[in-house]
């Protein structure tokens, strides 16, 4: 079973910083990995997918990065802004598995 | 617009009253999920379904019941809901086109059952 790691928990910055939000995973046979940003109460946004066969990703502000062999994706935000303030999850699929294995999150305020 | 849509968005019942949450998908996904998501345990999938009339168990299964009797619809039934079902009920989709499966997600639910 996959596991996902997400740490740490809550981080807060002042506008313009950038930021980097870390996943673990335990399971190096990993199909893809999803970042998704929450708001408070609401659904899942996407943000980005990472294909097993890709090392980044890049969307806007964001990058994402994957490394298999070391069990972990990172999630850049260039320049943060204050509606950047949300729960970023990210989200494991291992190749065999129809589920998604999610981790806790990490919650980001960002500070005007 | 490509979207997942869940109905209803809130809803209050008590125990033991059985409800439906529907959920529908108007991408042609064939893979549908439902998760909840409580504090502290974070997004847990109670059931998917990989194709019309093909169901199978997730995490936390208990309690729940699905039917995919048509692509776009993937209904969550509560037979007797009880207190330790109260969460936030999310419904997915997704495809294996383009080998992607990247997932998409409707709105949410928040049930609370008294």
């Amino acid at each position: 079973k996959q596991e996902v790691t997400q740490i740490p928990a809550a981080l807060s910055v002042p506008e313009g910083e950038n930021l980097v939000l870390n996943c673990s995973f335990t399971d190096s046979a990993i199909y893809n990995l999803q970042w998704f940003r929450q708001d408070p109460g609401k659904g899942l946004t996407s943000l980005l997918l990472i294909q097993s066969s890709q090392r980044e990703q890049t969307s806007g502000r964001l990058n994402a990065s994957l490394d298999k062999s070391s069990g972990r994706s990172t999630l850049y935000i260039a320049a943060s802004q204050p509606g950047d303030s949300a729960t970023y999850l990210c989200a494991g699929r291992l190749s065999n598995d129809y589920k998604l294995s999610f981790g806790a999150g990490t919650t980001v305020t960002v500070r005007a | 617009e490509a979207q997942v849509t869940q109905n209803p968005r809130y809803l209050i019942t008590v125990t033991g009253k059985k409800l439906t949450v529907t959920c529908s998908q108007n991408m042609n996904h064939e893979y549908m999920s439902w998760y909840r998501q409580d504090p502290g345990l974070g997004l847990r999938q109670i059931y998917y379904s990989m194709n019309v009339e093909v169901t199978d168990k997730g995490d936390v299964p208990e309690g729940y019941k699905v039917s995919r009797k048509e692509k776009r619809n993937f209904p969550l039934i509560l037979e007797s809901p009880s207190p330790n079902q109260t969460s936030l009920y999310f419904c997915a989709s997704s495809s294996p086109g383009q080998g992607s499966y990247e997932q998409y997600f409707g709105p949410g639910t928040r049930l609370t059952v008294t």
